[in-house]
């Protein structure tokens, strides 16, 4: 069974600083793939960015970017330049390569401060 | 593209009476769509898995004859509460794996229907 842990329930930021998010995995496959997605108040999920587990390079969206440690099984979030619109949950998520489902951590509550 | 319709985006009904909740993909596809529950401030946990023209599958602990779910079309499927419970209330959210693709965009989330059971 595939895990996904985050350690940061709450995480608070300064606006136009950096902040990064924690999340690890367990797993047993090979191929997958790594999610970041943003629920905000409004509580639609929102796709951030996402990491296919056989690219070595780090994705990177704009002012999101992942830093992806297969070995160690780990994905962090790094948000640049915060802005106060960046507050929301914050989930982790995986998926095996030729599986359906998708699981979550359980969120980051990120706030960014003015 | 990739739109997923999640009707209503609110209910509120009586104890013992049923709920049905659509999930719709509106201009793609999905062989494939999951139903999650969302308590307030945690995480979405997996309910079921829904496939097109075949039995939906439930995750360990959950209850299909109360939560049941169809996927007639490639474009809908619907999740009906049965016999509903103040304990049923919460968030439900729906995603849709779009045809033909592989795990990495194929994922579109519903907006939600908060279900609250008086």
């Amino acid at each position: 069974a595939q895990t996904v842990t985050q350690s940061q329930p709450e995480m608070s930021v300064q606006e136009a600083e950096t902040v990064t998010l924690s999340c690890t995995y367990d797993t047993s496959e090979n191929n997958y793939y790594l999610f970041w997605y943003k629920q905000p108040p409004s509580r639609q999920m929102i796709l951030v960015i996402r990491q296919e587990a056989y690219k070595q390079q780090n994705a990177t969206e704009n002012r999101f970017s992942v830093n992806f440690q297969k070995a160690a099984k780990s994905f962090s979030l790094k948000i640049s330049d915060s802005q106060l619109g960046d507050t929301a949950m914050y989930f982790c998520a995986f998926t095996p390569y030729n599986n359906n489902d998708m699981r979550f951590g359980a969120g980051t509550r990120l706030t960014v401060k003015p | 593209g990739a739109v997923v319709s999640q009707h209503p985006s609110r209910v509120i009904c009586k104890s013992g009476t049923s709920v049905k909740i659509e999930c719709r993909s509106l201009d793609f596809q999905a062989t494939t769509m999951f139903w999650y529950r969302q308590f307030p401030k945690k995480s979405l946990m997996l309910m079921a898995t829904s496939n097109e023209g075949s039995k939906a599958t439930y995750e360990q602990g959950v209850e299909k004859d109360k939560f049941l779910i169809n996927h007639a079309s490639l474009t809908l499927s619907t999740l009906t509460v049965t016999s509903a419970h103040p304990e049923d209330s919460s968030f439900y959210i729906c995603s849709a794996r779009r045809h033909g693709t592989g795990g990495t965009y194929g994922y579109t989330f519903g907006s939600g229907t908060r279900l609250t059971v008086v």
